[in-house]
């Protein structure tokens, strides 16, 4: 099994529709993170987690929020999905004091 | 402007040619990670550095802090490097990556 495991790999889901990716892990790493990646673009962090009650906004939180519900499950959601939010989405894991970061295969979405 | 830059954005090679991909990046940091994002695929770490120079097989990358400047080189190269290549940096005293853009790197047979 991967390291770290995010579900579904791709989605296609229609404007408005309420849709959750996931991402479990394994490596015992406390942070978390959320990343998106556009064509062209680098990738930009959503929100990102230091512990379970440490949740924090990135650079580009608007349109969606996470959850953290164990040590080794952090879910993004987006409550009302709009056609720019098609982007590959990427859940990575690291460990406090230390700057190794391990990354999920992606989950391919689109919006319709 | 973006605190990270790759060059160059894309990358046509020849099978066995020596290939270099260049990093600047314009804070202090902690650390240079270099990524390989095969098409439709995840992202691997295929170093993290903070000085110097570390090998890996045909893989090689180093930093030069003094400069802010990265280089990942792939010698005889293979169509199986076919990918995109991501720089991203720790800045001091942050965890969070900022990310270059990639450069897109196609050998041909």
């Amino acid at each position: 099994d991967a390291d770290v495991t995010q579900t579904p790999r791709n989605r296609i889901t229609k404007t408005g529709k309420r849709i959750m990716l996931e991402c479990s892990q394994t490596k015992g790493h406390d942070r978390m993170y959320w990343y998106r990646q556009d064509p062209g673009l680098g990738l930009r962090l959503i929100y990102y987690s230091f512990d379970v009650k440490d949740i924090n906004k990135g650079e580009i939180s608007d349109g969606y929020s996470v959850s953290r519900q164990a040590q080794a499950k952090f879910s993004l959601s987006l409550e009302s999905a709009i056609p720019n939010q098609t982007a590959l989405y990427f859940c990575a894991t690291g460990r406090a004091g230390d700057y190794g970061y391990t990354f999920g295969s992606g989950t391919r979405l689109t919006v319709v | 402007k973006n605190e990270v830059e790759q060059s160059p954005q894309n990358l046509t090679a020849q099978e066995g040619e020596f290939i270099t991909i260049n990093c600047s990046y314009s804070v202090g940091i902690s650390a240079l990670h270099w990524l390989q994002q095969h098409p439709g695929g995840g992202i691997v770490s295929l170093f993290m550095l903070s000085s110097g120079k570390k090998k890996h097989g045909r893989l090689i990358a180093t930093i030069n802090i003094q400069e802010k400047h990265s280089s990942l080189h792939i010698t005889a190269s293979h169509p199986r490097d076919s990918a995109v290549y991501i720089c991203a940096v720790a800045p001091f005293g942050n965890e969070k990556l900022t990310f270059g853009t990639g450069t897109r790197l196609t050998i041909i047979p």
